[in-house]
């Protein structure tokens, strides 16, 4: 099983700022199966990006991914007051599919 | 428009079984393998079961199997989790999935609470 450790856990930041989050996977993570989805509260996870660093149909392009192997990046270039929520990422290399256990980016 | 709606969620008693349906509508159900995904409420999401598009090939994540069930039913478009010996540690919300970007669907999901 591929466990992906998320980091931090948690981000409190300002509107306007930049956002780098972290996701390391414990073996490679081949093809670039891997993905974002953020989700809000009482709502579904959404897809912000697939095959690490594309972004999903209607994703502003703020939201950027990037990294290869066992270390993958997520960016928002300039938070928006609508992108406080938790992020995961997600491999669907092999089964089980895993996510990590989120970075919530809050409010400062 | 795209839809999955779950159903069949509910409280039940530890040791009790539950079945699980969600109704897909908008797509090609029958070109996708699904799969089902639970969060416990303020956690993360796990995957907890997926099954080929033809509905032959399951998989399990290891905390449920032997007491979960994975299915569907092509004409009806309906995919199932069927829920043998529930523990107080399945209590979620259970979502139905397509996990297949970039054409990745979920539903609302339903609450599952396994207490006494």
């Amino acid at each position: 099983e591929i466990v992906l450790t998320q980091s931090p856990g948690t981000l409190s930041l300002s509107p306007g700022e930049r956002v780098t989050l972290s996701c390391r996977a414990s073996q490679s993570v081949n093809n670039d199966y891997l993905s974002w989805y953020q989700q809000k509260p009482g709502q579904a996870p959404r897809l912000l990006i697939y095959g690490v660093s594309n972004r999903a149909t209607g994703i502003p392009d703020r939201f950027s991914g990037s990294g290869s192997g066992t270390d993958y990046t997520l960016t928002i270039s300039r938070l928006e007051p609508e992108d406080f929520a938790v992020y995961y990422c997600q491999q669907y290399d092999r089964s089980p599919r895993t996510f990590g256990q989120g970075t919530k980016v809050e409010i400062k | 428009e795209v839809q999955l709606v779950e159903s069949g969620g509910g409280l039940v008693q530890p040791g009790g079984s539950l079945r699980l349906s969600c109704a897909a509508s908008g797509f090609s159900f029958t070109s996708y393998w699904m799969h089902w995904v639970r969060q416990v409420p303020g956690k993360g999401l796990v995957w907890v079961s997926e099954i080929d598009s033809g509905g032959t090939r399951t998989a399990y994540a290891d905390s449920v199997e032997g007491r979960f069930s994975i299915s569907r039913n092509n004409a009806k478009n309906t995919l199932y989790l069927h829920m043998n010996s529930l523990r107080p540690e399945d209590t979620a919300v259970y979502f139905c999935t397509t996990l297949a970007a970039p054409r990745d669907y979920w539903g609302q999901g339903t609450l599952v609470t396994v207490s006494s």
